[in-house]
């Protein structure tokens, strides 16, 4: 069963703060995974797109990590923001149709 | 370019009623996508659209949901009779490709079946 776990379920840090979140997937077939940033009352928005090939990428102040041969991922949040606050969705693709985790909701603080 | 536009916001009906969601997708994306999140879970595939065909429709809960896609623009989801399991936001999705694409999330719906 395609299965896409992360932690921890939520988090609260200090404005100005770094974090990091993690994603573990049981996906098959791999195609892409995928991080997205969902807004209260919002639709998700996506922050990064990596293939089995990439290790790495940014996006701003997002970096994400992929281990395709653990099958895990990480979102780090560099400096962050009060705006960063929000529920952030890692999201594994197969070869069409998306696998969601949970999410990890996020709140910074001032 | 606007995004993907999704009507109603909300939605209160009572069990046994039936209702319609509504999903305009980003001009020129053939690829139409509905989610579901329902309270505590997270967001599951419902189906796919390719400009009118239904790609694929196997996270389709049963037959008391029908959508449709006429001339391969908007897209409709119905819901009949709706029961309080159907509770939840149904999010809609755009991509002009399948595959590496991005897709593009609308706001969502949020129906409440009391």
């Amino acid at each position: 069963k395609n299965q896409v776990e992360q932690s921890p379920q939520s988090l609260i840090i200090l404005e100005g703060k770094n974090c990091t979140l993690q994603c573990n997937y049981t996906v098959s077939p791999f195609s892409n995974l995928r991080w997205y940033k969902q807004d209260t009352g919002r639709g998700p928005v996506s922050l990064t797109i990596m293939t089995f090939s990439e290790n790495t990428k940014s996006n701003g102040r997002y970096t994400a990590t992929l281990d395709a041969d653990t099958k895990q991922s990480s979102l780090h949040i560099t400096a962050s923001q009060l705006s960063d606050s929000a529920s952030y969705i890692c999201v594994v693709s197969g070869y069409s149709t998306l696998t969601f985790g949970k999410g990890t909701m996020l709140l910074v603080s001032p | 370019e606007a995004g993907v536009t999704q009507f109603p916001s909300h939605s209160v009906i009572e069990k046994g009623q039936t209702v319609t969601l509504r999903c305009d997708p980003i001009s020129g994306h053939d690829n139409l996508y509905w989610y579901r999140r329902v309270m505590g879970k997270e967001i599951k595939f419902l189906l796919h659209f390719v400009k009118e065909s239904k790609q694929d429709e196997s996270g389709m809960p049963n037959n008391r949901f029908l959508a449709e896609r006429t001339g391969g623009t908007y897209s409709t989801l119905k819901v009949q009779p709706a029961e309080l399991e159907d509770s939840g936001v149904y999010f809609c999705a755009s991509s002009h490709r399948t595959g590496f694409y991005e897709q593009y999330f609308g706001p969502g719906t949020r129906l409440t079946v009391t």
